[in-house]
């Protein structure tokens, strides 16, 4: 199947400062990609959509000034928590849609590794 | 919007025993739903998935069901193995490339 690489797998920064969050696709293009995150023994959170060259959709709730969004490749997604707060402490995934050998794989999400960000 | 509900949240299994997880959707015009299994501190893996214009999917020790009259698909996962503890997730896909998750089981599965 299609792969998703996310670095880094943990990060850990003094609060204030800001953290980038990169996720790829390693063998198929990625039209969409997806950010999620996740609390402790709960499920996915959608936070935003992005689409290749163009701007991200947040979901509701979701600070677009805090939680920047970049996509400007179809092999590359990032995701920069600015002004990092111990209350951003979470595990942060991104999932991928897109093409993989002339297959269009609109419904197949592919996920990272997941992120694990703790903010001190 | 989509939502879906499933159950139960918690399920333990003696080994070799097989493990049900069930979920609901509401909105009909859902046409594709993947399972996943997440384990601690990694992202979620797509294990099986099934089509609304299919009924039953099986690949090995894991299987899918859909009643899509009901509106609610299982996940039935035979022969359980401890390997099999883990957090599984359904999930249902609306369209418009979004996909809506369920709360997740959180499954063990005693040696």
């Amino acid at each position: 199947g299609a792969v998703v690489s996310q670095h880094p797998s943990r990060v850990i920064c003094k609060s204030g400062t800001s953290v980038k969050i990169e996720c790829r696709s390693l063998d198929f293009q990625a039209t969409t990609m997806f950010w999620y995150r996740q609390f402790p023994k709960q499920s996915l959170m959608l936070m935003a959509t992005s689409n290749e060259g163009s701007k991200a959709t947040y979901e509701q709730g979701v600070e677009k000034d805090k939680f920047l969004i970049n996509h400007a490749s179809l092999t590359l997604s990032t995701l920069t928590v600015t002004s990092a707060h111990p209350e951003d402490s979470s595990f942060y995934i991104c999932s991928a849609s897109g093409a993989l050998g002339g297959r269009v794989l609109n419904t197949e999400a592919f996920f990272g590794q997941g992120t694990r960000l703790t903010v001190v | 919007g989509e939502n879906v509900e499933q159950h139960p949240s918690t399920l333990s299994v003696q080994e070799g025993d097989s493990a049900v997880i069930k979920c609901t959707y509401s909105d009909s015009a859902s046409n594709y739903f993947p399972w996943y299994k997440q384990e601690l501190g990694k992202g979620p893996q797509l294990i099986i998935d099934i089509r609304s214009n299919v009924g039953e999917k099986k690949d090995q020790r894991i299987a899918v069901t859909l009643n899509k009259t009901a509106k609610h698909f299982s996940l039935h996962i035979t022969e359980t193995q401890p390997e099999d503890s883990a957090v599984y997730f359904c999930a249902a896909y609306t369209g418009g490339f979004k996909t809506i998750f369920g709360a997740g089981t959180r499954l063990f599965v005693k040696a």
